[in-house]
């Protein structure tokens, strides 16, 4: 098991462009979290799956954000008309099926954005 | 709604020694979950240590233990035979049931030689 994967690691991009973030949980994990942390702050919740299904937006979440997860494996967070207020680090998470007190959310790498 | 606050944005310790970070939050639950993750420079944030709130005894993984007041809302963590690698930022998160982590501003962590 290699853990959370994400790709890319960096996209640097012009505001007004759309970007693609890729997310490749650990295997079996069925529950997928994604979450954004700007410079010198605590991640914040963005939205999680459960399977292929969306449970949970936050506000963050524009309209100009949306995330898939379409056969409840990997998740892809596209950013339409990209922002200077997007650049941060957008981190992925995924967890199993049942959570117990010795299960928590495993992190990926991140994927750091930069809008020009 | 939740939330939680760590009010160090810095900490800086001797080698060999031991330091306390600190962590407060704020919730109307009384069955929760509470964590310290570590986020070393560009590296990927792993857990160090969790607490579940129903128990009374403080979490201990090694040298890392936390001192969980919940009357008080109160989860630190305490680092003893403080080593180079523990550099890094720290975040405490809270988390109820299967739900999202909601997590402090986090302290940066700074080790002397």
């Amino acid at each position: 098991d290699t853990g959370v994967s994400q790709d890319p690691r960096h996209k640097i991009t012009k505001r007004g462009q759309n970007v693609t973030f890729r997310c490749d949980p650990i295997s079996e994990h069925n529950r997928l979290y994604w979450y954004r942390q700007t410079l010198g702050q605590g991640p914040e919740f963005l939205t999680y799956f459960q399977n292929e299904a969306q449970l949970e937006k936050s506000r963050l979440l524009s309209d100009r954000f949306s995330a898939e997860r379409p056969k409840g494996s990997f998740s892809t967070l596209e950013i339409q008309r990209t922002e200077q207020g997007d650049s941060a680090m957008y981190l992925c998470a995924s967890s199993p099926r049942v959570i117990t007190p010795q299960e928590t959310q495993y992190f990926g790498p991140g994927t750091r954005l930069l809008v020009l | 709604a939740q939330t939680v606050t760590q009010s160090q944005p810095e900490m800086s310790v001797q080698e060999a020694e031991t330091v306390t970070l600190s962590c407060t939050y704020d919730t109307s639950e009384s069955d929760y979950y509470l964590f310290w993750y570590k986020q070393p420079p560009s590296r990927q944030m792993i857990l160090v240590i969790r607490q579940e709130a129903y128990k009374q005894q403080n979490a201990t993984e090694n040298r890392f233990s936390v001192n969980f007041q919940k009357a008080a809302k109160s989860f630190s963590l305490k680092i003893s035979d403080s080593q180079l690698g523990d550099a890094a930022m720290y975040f405490c998160a809270y988390r109820q049931g299967a739900q999202k982590l909601v997590f402090g501003q986090g302290t940066r962590l700074t080790i002397n030689p």
